[in-house]
């Protein structure tokens, strides 16, 4: 099975920088997805990590490290639309199936 | 249809009665999934398909059976509902390289 962590809520001001962790304990481990999800809307996709690293996109940078079970997700220069929920999944090696964490809360404030 | 399409958008259902949740995807993705998600548990696996033909149990199958006939639909069936049911239902599918597409969900009482 798999056990996914990460911080229930996390607050930050406007222009500043967060950094969402995520672990996990797994039988199995091919990849780790950040999705996004606004409040009342459906998830969508950030970012992949397959190999050890950081992986930059715009504002967002997603890092992996699978020997420790271990990953974050950086969003920089804040933006009020920001405020989501930020979740860490982990597809199994065996059947590819997606394991969601419970998402971590991101208020910006002005 | 673009993407993932999801129906209802929302029920209420008396507890007891059967229910189906319909989804419905044009990206030709093999594989489809369905979540439950509620307050403070996150997204959690209901039942999953690899290919049209083929389903499989997910974290929380019980009280719900799907099944795939063709590569585009994917429906859920509650056969007879329970208050404990109450949820906001993702259909999901995903592309080659795993990256899942969620329909914008159904938001479903049971009383």
């Amino acid at each position: 099975g798999q056990n996914i962590d990460q911080p229930t809520e996390m607050t930050a001001t406007e222009g500043a920088i967060v950094q969402i962790n995520c672990t996990y304990q797994t039988s199995g481990f091919n990849g780790l997805f950040w999705y996004q999800q606004h409040a009342g809307e459906a998830p969508t996709f950030l970012s992949y990590n397959v190999l050890d690293g950081l992986e930059e996109k715009g504002r967002f940078s997603s890092f992996l490290s699978r020997s420790k079970g271990y990953s974050y997700l950086l969003l920089k220069e804040l933006q009020m639309k920001d405020s989501a929920s930020y979740l860490c999944a982990v597809e199994g090696s065996n059947d590819y199936k997606l394991s969601f964490g419970a998402g971590t809360t991101v208020t910006v404030r002005a | 249809i673009a993407g993932i399409t999801q129906a209802p958008t929302s029920q209420i259902l008396a507890a007891g009665r059967r229910m189906t949740l319909r989804c419905t995807q044009d990206m030709r993705h093999n594989a489809m999934y369905w979540y439950r998600q509620d307050l403070g548990l996150g997204l959690r696996l209901i039942h999953y398909s690899n290919t049209a033909g083929t389903t499989g149990k997910g974290e929380v199958p019980d009280g719900y059976s799907v099944s795939r006939a063709n590569t585009d639909d994917f429906p859920l069936t509650l056969a007879s509902a329970v208050p404990s049911q109450t949820s906001v239902y993702f259909c999901a599918s995903s592309d080659d390289a795993g990256k899942a597409f969620f329909g914008p969900g159904t938001r479903l009482t049971v009383l």
